[in-house]
Protein backbone atom coordinates (compact mmCIF):
# COMPACT_ATOMS: atom_id res chain seq x y z
CA UNK A 1 0.00 0.00 0.00
CA UNK A 2 0.89 3.56 0.14
CA UNK A 3 3.35 4.85 2.41
CA UNK A 4 3.52 8.60 2.78
CA UNK A 5 6.65 10.38 4.79
CA UNK A 6 6.82 14.40 5.94
CA UNK A 7 9.86 16.38 6.73
CA UNK A 8 10.11 17.85 9.27
CA UNK A 9 8.13 17.23 12.54
CA UNK A 10 8.78 20.74 13.24
CA UNK A 11 9.50 23.87 11.72
CA UNK A 12 9.87 27.40 13.34
CA UNK A 13 9.98 30.56 10.85
CA UNK A 14 10.21 34.51 11.96
CA UNK A 15 6.67 36.03 10.05
CA UNK A 16 7.44 36.83 6.92
CA UNK A 17 9.56 34.27 6.09
CA UNK A 18 8.93 31.21 4.10
CA UNK A 19 8.14 27.66 5.07
CA UNK A 20 8.42 25.14 3.38
CA UNK A 21 7.38 21.27 4.37
CA UNK A 22 8.84 18.38 1.86
CA UNK A 23 6.84 15.02 1.70
CA UNK A 24 7.68 11.68 -0.09
CA UNK A 25 5.32 8.60 -1.39
CA UNK A 26 5.74 5.59 -2.54
CA UNK A 27 2.93 4.45 -4.84
CA UNK A 28 3.49 5.51 -8.55
CA UNK A 29 -0.37 4.93 -9.13
CA UNK A 30 -1.09 7.72 -6.57
CA UNK A 31 -2.64 11.00 -8.17
CA UNK A 32 -3.76 13.13 -6.23
CA UNK A 33 -1.98 14.74 -3.28
CA UNK A 34 -4.21 17.55 -0.77
CA UNK A 35 -2.77 19.92 1.98
CA UNK A 36 -4.43 20.37 5.04
CA UNK A 37 -3.85 22.44 8.20
CA UNK A 38 -4.99 21.66 11.52
CA UNK A 39 -5.19 23.66 14.23
CA UNK A 40 -5.81 22.94 17.67
CA UNK A 41 -8.90 21.08 18.34
CA UNK A 42 -10.62 21.81 15.30
CA UNK A 43 -10.61 19.26 12.12
CA UNK A 44 -8.20 19.17 8.88
CA UNK A 45 -9.30 22.46 6.27
CA UNK A 46 -8.13 21.65 3.03
CA UNK A 47 -5.33 24.21 1.98
CA UNK A 48 -4.60 23.30 -1.65
CA UNK A 49 -4.33 20.11 -3.52
CA UNK A 50 -2.71 19.57 -6.44
CA UNK A 51 -3.57 16.68 -9.56
CA UNK A 52 -0.60 14.43 -11.00
CA UNK A 53 -1.01 15.95 -14.13
CA UNK A 54 0.11 19.34 -12.82
CA UNK A 55 3.33 20.26 -11.80
CA UNK A 56 2.98 23.16 -9.46
CA UNK A 57 -0.33 24.91 -8.27
CA UNK A 58 -0.59 28.27 -6.51
CA UNK A 59 -2.89 30.11 -4.63
CA UNK A 60 -1.97 33.21 -2.94
CA UNK A 61 0.41 32.89 -0.41
CA UNK A 62 0.58 29.47 -1.16
CA UNK A 63 2.18 26.96 -3.39
CA UNK A 64 2.48 23.27 -3.45
CA UNK A 65 5.23 21.63 -6.40
CA UNK A 66 4.73 17.75 -7.51
CA UNK A 67 7.82 15.84 -9.07
CA UNK A 68 6.28 12.60 -9.99
CA UNK A 69 9.22 11.28 -11.46
CA UNK A 70 10.60 11.60 -7.97
CA UNK A 71 7.81 11.03 -6.43
CA UNK A 72 7.45 13.58 -3.81
CA UNK A 73 5.96 16.85 -3.06
CA UNK A 74 5.87 20.20 -0.98
CA UNK A 75 4.12 22.92 -0.01
CA UNK A 76 5.64 26.74 0.45
CA UNK A 77 3.92 29.45 2.44
CA UNK A 78 4.98 32.62 1.89
CA UNK A 79 5.76 35.55 4.02
CA UNK A 80 4.20 33.89 6.96
CA UNK A 81 1.93 35.33 9.49
CA UNK A 82 1.02 34.39 13.18
CA UNK A 83 -2.28 32.99 12.22
CA UNK A 84 -0.25 30.11 9.96
CA UNK A 85 0.82 28.50 12.75
CA UNK A 86 -0.94 24.92 13.19
CA UNK A 87 -0.05 21.83 11.86
CA UNK A 88 -0.09 20.38 8.52
CA UNK A 89 -0.38 16.92 6.86
CA UNK A 90 0.36 16.17 3.23
CA UNK A 91 -1.83 13.05 2.10
CA UNK A 92 -1.64 10.91 -1.12
CA UNK A 93 -4.51 9.25 -3.23
CA UNK A 94 -3.68 6.09 -4.91
CA UNK A 95 -6.34 4.82 -7.55
CA UNK A 96 -4.75 1.28 -6.13
CA UNK A 97 -5.54 1.29 -2.64
CA UNK A 98 -8.79 1.99 -2.70
CA UNK A 99 -10.87 5.49 -2.37
CA UNK A 100 -8.68 6.75 0.70
CA UNK A 101 -6.06 8.92 1.63
CA UNK A 102 -2.72 8.39 3.38
CA UNK A 103 -1.51 10.90 5.44
CA UNK A 104 1.98 11.67 6.37
CA UNK A 105 2.90 12.23 10.30
CA UNK A 106 2.53 16.25 10.04
CA UNK A 107 4.54 18.92 10.61
CA UNK A 108 4.12 21.40 13.55
CA UNK A 109 4.94 24.66 12.06
CA UNK A 110 5.56 27.76 14.54
CA UNK A 111 5.15 31.39 13.00
CA UNK A 112 7.00 33.55 15.12
CA UNK A 113 6.84 37.47 15.99
CA UNK B 1 -24.89 24.01 8.33
CA UNK B 2 -22.15 23.42 5.49
CA UNK B 3 -19.91 21.39 7.03
CA UNK B 4 -19.09 17.85 7.78
CA UNK B 5 -20.80 18.11 11.47
CA UNK B 6 -19.44 15.11 14.08
CA UNK B 7 -20.97 14.80 17.61
CA UNK B 8 -20.14 14.72 20.20
CA UNK B 9 -16.93 16.24 19.99
CA UNK B 10 -15.81 14.49 23.12
CA UNK B 11 -16.63 11.43 24.43
CA UNK B 12 -15.42 9.70 27.47
CA UNK B 13 -16.04 6.02 28.24
CA UNK B 14 -15.02 2.97 30.69
CA UNK B 15 -13.15 0.05 29.28
CA UNK B 16 -15.78 -1.86 27.91
CA UNK B 17 -18.45 0.43 27.10
CA UNK B 18 -19.91 0.89 23.87
CA UNK B 19 -19.53 4.08 21.99
CA UNK B 20 -21.26 5.48 19.36
CA UNK B 21 -19.82 8.54 17.07
CA UNK B 22 -22.19 10.61 14.48
CA UNK B 23 -21.43 11.96 11.35
CA UNK B 24 -23.40 14.17 8.86
CA UNK B 25 -21.58 14.92 6.14
CA UNK B 26 -22.41 17.72 3.66
CA UNK B 27 -25.81 17.16 2.00
CA UNK B 28 -25.58 15.19 -1.38
CA UNK B 29 -22.12 14.19 -0.83
CA UNK B 30 -21.66 10.93 -2.21
CA UNK B 31 -18.77 9.08 -0.54
CA UNK B 32 -18.02 9.30 3.39
CA UNK B 33 -15.03 8.63 5.17
CA UNK B 34 -13.63 7.51 8.69
CA UNK B 35 -10.55 8.38 9.62
CA UNK B 36 -8.91 7.38 13.82
CA UNK B 37 -5.91 9.92 14.42
CA UNK B 38 -3.54 9.29 17.67
CA UNK B 39 -2.13 11.79 19.09
CA UNK B 40 1.02 13.15 17.28
CA UNK B 41 0.19 11.24 14.19
CA UNK B 42 -1.66 11.65 10.57
CA UNK B 43 -5.37 10.76 10.25
CA UNK B 44 -5.09 6.95 8.99
CA UNK B 45 -8.02 5.51 7.04
CA UNK B 46 -10.67 2.93 8.41
CA UNK B 47 -14.05 2.84 6.30
CA UNK B 48 -15.31 4.09 3.11
CA UNK B 49 -19.31 4.70 2.27
CA UNK B 50 -20.25 5.39 -1.68
CA UNK B 51 -24.11 6.50 -0.60
CA UNK B 52 -25.18 3.45 1.24
CA UNK B 53 -22.79 0.78 0.35
CA UNK B 54 -19.89 0.69 2.85
CA UNK B 55 -17.25 -0.34 -0.26
CA UNK B 56 -14.34 -0.69 1.64
CA UNK B 57 -13.49 -0.96 5.24
CA UNK B 58 -9.95 -2.79 5.24
CA UNK B 59 -9.02 -0.13 7.68
CA UNK B 60 -10.65 -1.28 10.90
CA UNK B 61 -8.46 -2.47 13.62
CA UNK B 62 -11.16 -5.45 14.76
CA UNK B 63 -14.26 -7.14 14.62
CA UNK B 64 -15.12 -4.34 17.87
CA UNK B 65 -15.39 -1.44 15.17
CA UNK B 66 -18.64 -1.61 13.08
CA UNK B 67 -20.10 1.35 10.70
CA UNK B 68 -22.97 2.10 9.03
CA UNK B 69 -24.80 4.46 6.58
CA UNK B 70 -27.98 2.96 6.15
CA UNK B 71 -29.88 5.87 4.55
CA UNK B 72 -26.64 7.63 2.04
CA UNK B 73 -26.52 10.40 4.62
CA UNK B 74 -25.65 10.30 8.12
CA UNK B 75 -23.12 7.09 9.63
CA UNK B 76 -22.26 6.14 12.74
CA UNK B 77 -19.05 4.66 13.81
CA UNK B 78 -19.82 2.42 16.65
CA UNK B 79 -17.36 0.82 18.85
CA UNK B 80 -17.92 -2.55 21.36
CA UNK B 81 -16.41 -3.26 24.18
CA UNK B 82 -13.69 -0.47 23.88
CA UNK B 83 -10.23 -0.59 25.62
CA UNK B 84 -7.69 2.22 26.13
CA UNK B 85 -5.99 1.61 23.30
CA UNK B 86 -9.16 2.94 21.02
CA UNK B 87 -8.36 6.25 22.59
CA UNK B 88 -7.98 8.67 19.98
CA UNK B 89 -9.80 11.45 17.52
CA UNK B 90 -11.99 10.21 15.38
CA UNK B 91 -12.37 11.95 11.78
CA UNK B 92 -15.04 11.68 9.49
CA UNK B 93 -14.89 13.63 5.77
CA UNK B 94 -17.34 13.58 2.93
CA UNK B 95 -16.62 14.47 -0.92
CA UNK B 96 -19.03 15.42 -3.39
CA UNK B 97 -18.44 12.41 -5.98
CA UNK B 98 -17.21 9.35 -6.01
CA UNK B 99 -13.75 9.82 -6.31
CA UNK B 100 -13.41 11.04 -2.62
CA UNK B 101 -11.42 14.16 -4.57
CA UNK B 102 -11.53 16.63 -2.16
CA UNK B 103 -12.27 14.75 0.79
CA UNK B 104 -13.72 17.81 3.82
CA UNK B 105 -13.57 17.05 7.40
CA UNK B 106 -15.49 17.56 9.98
CA UNK B 107 -14.05 18.88 13.93
CA UNK B 108 -13.74 15.28 14.55
CA UNK B 109 -14.58 13.39 18.29
CA UNK B 110 -11.90 13.06 20.54
CA UNK B 111 -12.62 9.48 22.52
CA UNK B 112 -10.81 8.74 25.28
CA UNK B 113 -10.98 5.59 27.50
CA UNK B 114 -10.75 5.21 31.10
Amino acid sequence: GENVEQHPSTLSVQEGDSAVIKCTYSDSASNYFPWYKQELGKGSQLIIDIRSNVGEKKDQRIAVTLNKTAKHFSLHITETQPEDSAVYFCAAYSTGGGNKLTFGTGTQLKVEL
Amino acid sequence: GAGVSQSPRYKVAKRGQDVALRCDPISGHVSLFWYQQALGQGPEFLTYFQNEAQLDKSGLPSDRFFAERPEGSVSTLKIQRTQQEDSAVYLCASSLDDRGQPQHFGDGTRLSIL
